[in-house]
């Protein structure tokens, strides 16, 4: 049972535009969520994240947009640079013990 | 620092087969993780550990063990190898409980079953 869905396995971008990446969730307990970014060969690194008591959180090019009412969280990131091809996890907690991801969206940024 | 290591890179067991994977982190981080990742997959949890001498299950903890003897390491133990835990292993760590901490994870560990 997937509770933290990522519907879409990759994403192509021109370089200098927006990319946006959705994430959805089923467990209306969860009020923390990350973002991960991870390359090949590597573990994920951390990237952004959001409190359930706020609806936007920015971090230079990047900003993560929560919407409780549709479960549903997106992360932009502007501009789009060749360096940010990656994949991205979406990940979720509602205690900080036990952390649930996404199955990943693989970014493309093509200079 | 070397924040978060794992051993081996890669691994190659038989059906029925045991081995430990190794994480070690020196950061002096309480809490850590085991997660496997499966093709096309998010990361699962299997174990995790909240400081020295405490571990709970995670989502997929069956046919794996954990202990936690120091703050510093935390392997994994697969008694009998299955295929079905072919799969790239990941250790994390992280400094507690709160909103601005997160995990910082290993380099992972590839581990095919025949």
């Amino acid at each position: 049972d997937q509770q933290v869905k990522q519907n879409s396995p990759s994403l192509s971008v021109q370089e200098g535009r927006i990319s946006i990446l959705n994430c959805d969730y089923t467990n209306s307990m969860f009020d923390y969520f990350l973002w991960y970014k991870k390359y090949p060969a590597e573990g994920p690194t951390f990237l952004i994240s959001i409190s359930s008591i706020k609806d936007k959180n920015e971090d230079g090019r990047f900003t993560v947009f929560l919407n409780k009412s549709a479960k549903h969280l997106s992360l932009h990131i502007v501009p789009s640079q060749p360096g940010d091809s990656a994949v991205y996890f979406c990940a979720a907690t509602y205690n900080f013990n036990k952390f649930y991801f996404g199955s990943g969206t693989k970014l493309n940024v093509k200079p | 620092n070397a924040g978060v290591t794992q051993t081996p890179k890669f691994r190659i067991l038989k059906i029925g087969q045991s081995m430990t994977l190794q994480c070690a982190q020196d950061m002096n981080h309480n809490y850590m993780y085991w997660y496997r990742q499966d093709p096309g997959m998010g990361l699962k949890l299997i174990y995790y550990s909240v400081g020295a001498g405490i571990t709970d299950k995670g989502e997929v903890p069956n046919g794996y063990n954990v202990s936690r003897s120091t703050t510093e390491d935390f392997p994994l133990r697969l008694e009998l190898a299955a295929p079905s835990q072919t799969s790239v292993y990941f250790c994390a760590s992280s400094p507690g409980q709160t909103v601005q901490e997160t995990q910082y994870f290993g380099p992972g560990t590839r581990l095919l079953v025949l």
